[in-house]
């Protein structure tokens, strides 16, 4: 079975400070994708990043990087010098591969409420 | 912004009614996914959409069915409402003719059951 696990429920930091939130996730799955979604206050899901299984290579976007590890089953996301306007619900999902017949519906987390304090 | 909008943003219903919930996709997806965010939760997987036909449901009772129109665009309907089903209704665009899809995500419909 999939599933997504976000230990930490919250996290409350002051601007400036950089923070790391965790995923683990769990597939038997050989290709399979990870994303990373914020939901701001007004509930629309805000797409971040998408991961497949064969590209374990870290990114970095801005303030935003991301460390994908296969031997840990882990895909945590750092934000760096963090801003009041990063507070909001981050989620990690993953799906299976998409194509085909195959319904590449999204398996979520229980989300991560970030609060960035000025 | 994703170009997937949900209409009604907010809804209040009575338990035991009937409600309707709808979502355009985004120009150029042919696929449509539903999923329900209880508070403080993540959001479910309800079904999913391909070219009008389903193509994959969650663990949700019969009483959660939907449509695809021609143009993409989707309706979500709930009968015999349940208090529990007071959540956040999202709709997710997508494109199945490519392998890396990724889910565009809605507003979300904020359904209240009384």
């Amino acid at each position: 079975a999939q599933k997504v696990t976000q230990a930490q429920t919250e996290i409350s930091v002051v601007e400036k400070e950089d923070v790391t939130l965790d995923c683990v996730y769990e597939t038997r799955d050989t290709t399979y994708y990870l994303f990373w979604y914020k939901q701001p206050p007004s509930g629309e899901l805000v797409f971040l990043i998408r991961r497949n299984s064969f590209d374990e290579q870290n990114e970095i976007s801005g303030r935003y990087s991301w460390n994908f590890q296969k031997s840990t089953s882990s895909f945590n996301f750092t934000i760096t010098a963090s801003q009041v306007v990063d507070s909001a619900v981050y989620f990690c999902a993953l799906s299976e591969a998409g194509y085909g017949g195959a319904t590449n519906k999204l398996i979520f987390g229980t989300g991560t409420l970030l609060a960035v304090q000025p | 912004e994703t170009g997937v909008t949900q209409s009604p943003t907010h809804l209040i219903k009575t338990r035991g009614q009937q409600v309707t919930l709808r979502c355009s996709s985004q120009s150029g997806h042919n696929t449509v996914s539903w999923y329900q965010q209880a508070l403080g939760q993540g959001p479910q997987f309800i079904f999913q959409y391909y070219r009008e036909e389903e193509n994959g449901r969650g663990n949700f009772p019969p009483r959660f069915s939907g449509l695809q129109f021609p143009n993409y665009s989707s309706e979500l309907n709930v009968n015999a409402l349940e208090l529990d089903d007071s959540a956040l209704y999202l709709c997710a665009s997508s494109s199945k003719d490519r392998w890396d899809t990724e889910a565009f995500f809605g507003q979300g419909t904020r359904l209240t059951v009384v």
